[in-house]
């Protein structure tokens, strides 16, 4: 089962920021927290990956604060093709991680 | 570079055919997976593979059997196909030893066991 809580979908328009907070309330010492993005009809994709305070790579920011018990993903200035299912997990290795159902992100003109 | 690959893309099974789904990867990674993924769902660990040889149950197991062949292939057995067995499949790969939990997917096969 899902370790996390995260919204069902969000909307957007393009060029906004678009803000996705999940919930660890049980999360482990040694789990980091890592995000994947999925477009339709296609496998997930790894965005970025944290343990805890800010991270930034080429596509996306994550928050994390300090007592590490929700994090947010950051897309910057949305465009059309960032339309998908974005999954929040947790986790010390990558042999359990856990896909809940993701949030929908839907971008629109 | 093809990356993770899986074979078929689609399948139509009969309920009690059998089946073998396919799995290569070309990254060198040690670690290996099969997921499902039922609509409107996440994704659910069948089986995994943390290296050459090796392989250990993941969440949804019952039904299926896994081969790590090689270092580069994990194949997917469905002994007894189950309509509750229609799903698209996923296979990914890793590399551990990093510190990121960044898993490489294949496309999926679409199977529907009728």
């Amino acid at each position: 089962l899902a370790k996390t809580t995260q919204p069902i979908s969000m909307d957007s328009y393009e060029g906004q920021e678009v803000n996705i907070t999940c919930s660890h309330n049980n999360i482990a010492t040694n789990d980091y927290i890592t995000w994947y993005q999925q477009f339709p009809s296609q496998g997930p994709r790894f965005i970025i990956q944290g343990y805890k305070t800010k991270v930034t790579n080429e596509v996306a920011s994550l928050f994390i604060p300090a007592d590490r018990k929700s994090s947010t993903l950051s897309l910057p200035r949305v465009s059309l093709s960032d339309t998908a299912v974005y999954y929040c997990l947790e986790g010390s290795n990558d042999y359990k991680l856990s896909f809940g159902a993701g949030t929908t992100v839907t971008v629109r003109a | 570079n093809a990356g993770v690959t899986q074979t078929p893309k689609f399948q139509v099974l009969k309920t009690g055919q059998s089946m073998t789904l396919q799995c290569a990867q070309d990254m060198n990674h040690n670690s290996m997976y099969w997921y499902r993924q039922d609509p409107g769902m996440g994704l659910r660990l069948i089986y995994y593979s943390a290296s050459e040889g090796t392989t250990d149950k993941g969440e949804v197991p019952n039904g299926y059997n896994v081969s790590r062949l090689n270092k580069r292939e994990f194949s997917l057995r469905l002994e007894s196909a189950a309509p509750s067995q229609t799903s698209v499949y996923f296979c990914a790969s890793s590399l551990q030893g990093l510190g990121t939990y960044e898993q490489y997917f294949g496309p999926g096969t679409r199977l529907t066991v009728t």
